[in-house]
């Protein structure tokens, strides 16, 4: 049962554009959620977390907000770069195990 | 700072061969570790994890086993590999909720 979805396979940007990913989760006992990036032929890296009493985290150009109510995760790239191109991950964790979603593969066009 | 290393990169066997992974952490002590597989088109399948020595907890059933026989190392074995156990595996390690992953290793079962 998937627990953690992210119902976006792709999303194409340009340039200087936000980039927004969402993620939803059904198990309401996660209590630390997380975005990772990965590359091709590489291990994912994480890139920026929220804990469950907070509704908004902020690092540089992420930003990662938090519904509890709807039980929904967004991430918000700004502004977007080449280099964002990437595959990006949702995870939940609970009780030592991470959930991960299916991934939204990002394209950031020139 | 810790560092997390995994061999071999890439992997080419056989059906019916036996198969072992190895991952090892610098850098901590006493880490939770995991092995994810990736396959093709999907997202990252949580397989083992442990959170001490000689402690594996399965995730999901298949021909695939995880052992822990040092604090820092991490294996994962097969006795005889199957086609749809081809995909990308990646290690883990886990402080504060949030998990640093390997390299990974390309596994290609023909």
């Amino acid at each position: 049962d998937q627990q953690v979805k992210q119902n976006s396979p792709s999303l194409s940007v340009q340039e200087g554009r936000i980039s927004i990913l969402n993620c939803d989760y059904t198990n309401s006992m996660f209590d630390y959620f997380l975005w990772y990036k990965k590359y091709p032929a590489e291990g994912p890296t994480f890139l920026i977390s929220i804990s469950s009493i907070k509704d908004k985290n902020e690092d540089g150009r992420f930003t990662v907000f938090l519904n509890k109510s709807a039980k929904h995760l967004s991430l918000h790239i700004v502004p977007s770069q080449p280099g964002d191109s990437a595959v990006y991950f949702c995870a939940a964790t609970y009780d030592y195990k991470l959930s991960f979603g299916a991934g939204t593969t990002v394209t950031v066009r020139a | 700072s810790q560092t997390i290393h995994q061999w071999p990169a890439t992997l080419v066997q056989p059906v019916g061969s036996p198969l072992s992974l190895e991952c090892t952490v610098e850098g901590t002590s006493n880490p939770n570790l995991y092995w994810y597989r990736q396959a093709a088109g999907r997202g990252l399948q949580l397989l083992f994890y442990s959170v001490g020595i000689g402690q594996i907890s399965s995730e999901v059933p298949q021909n695939l086993s995880a052992s822990r026989p040092q604090d820092r190392q991490f294996i994962l074995s097969s006795k005889k590999l199957l086609l749809s156990d081809s995909g990308f595996y990646l290690c883990a390690w886990s402080r504060d909720g949030e998990q640093y992953f390997g390299p990974g290793t390309r596994l290609t079962v023909t």
